[in-house]
């Protein structure tokens, strides 16, 4: 079974860009978590999405957004880039309803220049 | 969710048993407790959980006291692959409304040594 699936794994950008992420869950896990992990804050909740809802949000402003698909598959975009959204991010699938075991994919480095 | 307090950092002998405590002393009745591990760049990995009972897998075994103000992750022969940070989380899962959150402290950095 393949695991959770982020795309891309390492992307530069300038502040002031934008930038969108995306993350495919494990087969038939239909709720995906958001996260961003930096060496002063640790790891942080960003969202989370079921059925293309969003059920629960993090303290992040709102340049930071996400969606999901009816195929489960998640994206995040973070607008108007700054120096302090260089971070890991990671998606998380759930193995059912609020269950607490998350599935982490590898992550999406970004680094904001 | 409680808040959690771990040691910094741990070392641990290749092949002996890896006991990483956690404190919750905060804990409320419906809150279970999560370990998850990270091990350097990747993401977090599930390791187990438990409410009250004690749980054994084929990854590690959690020991909560009966008070549940606090528990112990145990690796029974811990390898250098399981050099990574552990995390202790404390909320409630089906019931609840943490949907995906997990609230990540610090961690305890577990080193194996050979």
């Amino acid at each position: 079974k393949a695991g959770v699936t982020q795309t891309p794994r390492y992307l530069i950008k300038t502040r002031g860009q934008q930038v969108t992420l995306s993350c495919s869950p494990i087969s038939g896990h239909r709720s995906v978590s958001w996260y961003q992990q930096t060496p002063g804050q640790g790891l942080q909740f960003l969202f989370e999405y079921f059925s293309e809802t969003q059920r629960n949000k993090g303290n992040f402003p709102g340049r930071f957004s996400g969606r999901q698909f009816s195929n489960s598959r998640s994206e995040m975009n973070v607008s108007t880039l700054e120096l302090g959204d260089s971070a890991l991010y990671l998606c998380a699938s759930e193995t059912g309803p609020n269950t607490g075991e998350l599935f982490f994919g590898e992550g999406s480095r970004l680094t904001v220049l | 969710d409680a808040k959690t307090t771990q040691p910094t950092s741990m070392d641990c002998a290749e092949g002996r048993a890896a006991n990483l405590p956690c404190n919750h002393s905060t804990i409320s009745g419906n809150e279970y407790v999560y370990w998850y591990r990270q091990i350097h760049s990747q993401g977090p990995q599930y390791i187990i959980h438990g409410l009250k009972n004690n749980e054994t897998n084929e990854m590690a075994s959690l020991i909560i006291t009966e008070d549940r103000k606090s528990s112990t992750l145990i690796l029974p022969h811990a390898t250098l692959r399981d050099t990574a940070v552990y995390y202790c989380i404390v909320r409630l899962n089906a019931g609840g409304t943490s949907y995906g959150k997990l609230t990540f402290g610090q961690g305890t950095i577990l080193t194996v040594h050979p």
